[in-house]
This record gives C-alpha cells, sequence and structure tokens, in this order.
C-alpha cells in the first residue's frame, strides 16, 4: 500500500523558517519524481514544487521562488521542504504527492500524502 | 495556463448525472488534463488523467473528454459518496495549475 506521511507543521511568525518532511511507504521511492502542493484553508489547490529521482532538477512555483528549497533522501525515503521567510499567505495545508509517471517530473499526481498545516501568524 | 471551472456549485440527486466543466486559458499540450476528487479532510484522488483515462481503480461512471481548451468531466449515476469537490488541473508544463473547483452538492 502506497503511503506518504507529512510532518513539520505549526505555527510560526512571519519571516521565520521551518522544515516540512514526508516519508513514504509502499513503492520505490527513488524511482520518481515527487512534490508539494498546498492548500490555504477553504481554498483551491497550488502546486509549489517538484523535484526528479535524481534531484538534478527541481522547480518551483513563482509564489516561492527564491524562499523555499525541495529535497530528498532516497536512503531515507523522505521528502522535504525547507520554508524561509515565511508570510502569511503561505499559511496552508502542505501536501506531499508522487508523480504518476517516473523519476522525471511529469507533474501528474497519483498519491497523495495527507497534509500538515503550516499556519504563518504573528 | 489559467483552468476555470463550472459551475462553482452543482445541485443534484443521487442517480442523476452530472456534468462539470473545465476551461483553459490556452491549449494544453497534448490533452494534459486531468480531474482530481476532494472530500472533507482528506487529500485529493486523481479520477482521469490524459483528459480521458481513468486512474486505477476508478469506477466506470467517472468519464473524461474534451481537448485544446475545452473539457468536461462527467459522473453518470451519482453515488452518496461522489458528493465532493472536483478540481481540474494542467500538466502540461509547470507551473502546474488546478482550476478553482466545482462543488457537487445533495
Amino acid at each position: 500500500e502506497v503511503q506518504l506521511v507529512e510532518s513539520g507543521g505549526t505555527v510560526v511568525q512571519p519571516g521565520r523558517s521551518l522544515r516540512l518532511s514526508c516519508v513514504v511507504s509502499g513503492f520505490s521511492f527513488d524511482d520518481y519524481a515527487m512534490h508539494w502542493v498546498r492548500q490555504a484553508p477553504g481554498k483551491g489547490l497550488e502546486w509549489v514544487s517538484s523535484i526528479t529521482w535524481n534531484s538534478y532538477s527541481r522547480r518551483y512555483a513563482g509564489s516561492v521562488e527564491g524562499r523555499f528549497t525541495i529535497s530528498r533522501d532516497n536512503a531515507k525515503n523522505s521528502l522535504f521542504l525547507q520554508m524561509d521567510s515565511l508570510r502569511p499567505e503561505d499559511t496552508a495545508f502542505y501536501y506531499c504527492a508522487k508523480d504518476m509517471r517516473g523519476g522525471y517530473d511529469y507533474g501528474l499526481f497519483d498519491f497523495w500524502g495527507q497534509g500538515t498545516l503550516v499556519s504563518v501568524s504573528s | 495556463i489559467v483552468l476555470t471551472q463550472s459551475p462553482a456549485t452543482l445541485s443534484l440527486s443521487p442517480g442523476e448525472r452530472a456534468t462539470l466543466s473545465c476551461r483553459a486559458s490556452q491549449s494544453v499540450s497534448s490533452n494534459y488534463l486531468a480531474w482530481c476528487q476532494q472530500k472533507p479532510g482528506q487529500a485529493p484522488r486523481l479520477l482521469i488523467y490524459g483528459a480521458s483515462r481513468r486512474a486505477t481503480g476508478i469506477p466506470d461512471r467517472f468519464s473524461g473528454s474534451g481537448s485544446g481548451t475545452d473539457f468536461t468531466l462527467t459522473i453518470s449515476r451519482l453515488e452518496p459518496e461522489d458528493f465532493a469537490v472536483y478540481y481540474c488541473q494542467q500538466y502540461g508544463g509547470p507551473p502546474y495549475t488546478f482550476g478553482q473547483g466545482t462543488k457537487l452538492e445533495i
């Protein structure tokens, strides 16, 4: 069974940093690109970032470019999102999602975690 | 690419047919258009990809159609568990974008 479990969400002040983690099981993690997608409470979905299987290519939404960094540790079946200079508009549930196609960034999400809530507030 | 879904809310009864629309601001390359379903408090679930291909385990009452800039998700006979929010999403190239969602309510 494919499982993705996010953690690290909490309440944080504007301007501070936070690191999210996602541990996966049930598939060969190092064969697939991975993504972060977020959803502000009661709002729609927004793709945030993606990373290829070998970490060679990382992409970001314009709204987080230069502030967020995606990374992965294939030995630990883990995906990370380092979030710096947080803003109130970054408040959202953050989901990690598996790319359906394979190791390269295809942008199609076939399995999602349950999400972790980041709240940016003073 | 901006995706616009309509209607915002669709009120139907179990057993009825649902038709949800997704319009793109420009042509979606290779029909890289997906639909996902989200229930309250849950993660999204992939239903349709490639505009018309059902994901693994998705019942055949769900079907997708369309090309270019106009796409449709049809649920032939609504089951009680189908009442949820539906999003279209394009994966023709980053940034990958979602529509604002259609809420299907009883």
